[in-house]
């Protein structure tokens, strides 16, 4: 099975600073990895998919990029509503495994 | 609008049998798979095991496989995610998802706490 390594596990940041989130496969997930933002208390959101796809109604701050097993979440300048945790996950075979996640502190 | 609502929070006991539903609207239930994924306390997503509801064809994580049972009933278009055997450690968060591209609707999630 895949496995997703993401980081760091903790990025400090401030608001009107850049992100980037990485995740690492271990072997070829040919392109076909998301990425989801989940607040406390809330379920998951997705924002990226296909690693460089936006989902409905997501901001143009984020992007996603990479190809094979290196792939990179960028929040362009920090909006205080984007201090959450961030997962990837792929979909290339089964099991479709989260990496562990990157939380976004201020 | 597409959506996905799940039952309600569930207080067992070690060793009792549940079964959690997840109920899908705005699209066509049959043609989407519906996955299970797992959040433990202060912990991370775990994908649990996804179903076709067209044909009941059913993936589960090796974590998963042989201690929760999967399935789906398409005449209400509804999965279903059920334990046999209870334990404290399946106390968790249980979200169900609609997967197209991506994971691209959830639920709200169904809280289980089991106690000893």
């Amino acid at each position: 099975e895949i496995v997703l390594t993401q980081s760091p596990a903790t990025l400090s940041l401030s608001p009107g600073e850049r992100a980037t989130l990485s995740c690492r496969a271990s072997q070829s997930v040919n392109g076909y990895l998301a990425w989801y933002q989940q607040k406390p208390g809330q379920a998951p959101r997705l924002l990226i998919y296909e690693a460089s796809n936006r989902a409905p109604g997501v901001p143009a701050r984020f992007s996603g990029s990479g190809s094979g097993t290196d792939f990179t979440l960028t929040i362009s300048s920090l909006e205080p509503e984007d201090f959450a945790v961030y997962y990837c996950q792929h979909r290339s075979n089964w099991p479709h495994n989260f990496g562990q996640g990157t939380r976004l502190e201020i | 609008e597409v959506q996905l609502v799940q039952s309600g929070a569930e207080v067992k006991k070690s060793g009792g049998s549940l079964k959690i539903s997840c109920k899908g609207s705005g699209y066509f239930f049959d043609s989407y798979w519906i996955a299970w994924v797992r959040q433990m306390p202060g912990k991370g997503l775990e994908w649990m095991g996804s179903i076709y509801p067209a044909d009941s064809d059913t993936r589960y994580s090796p974590s998963f496989q042989g201690q929760v049972t999967i399935s789906s009933d398409k005449s209400i278009n509804t999965a279903f995610l059920q334990w046999s055997a209870l334990k404290p450690s399946d106390t968790a968060m249980y979200y169900c998802a609609r997967q197209d591209d991506a994971f691209d609707t959830w639920g709200q999630g169904t809280m289980i706490s089991v106690s000893s």
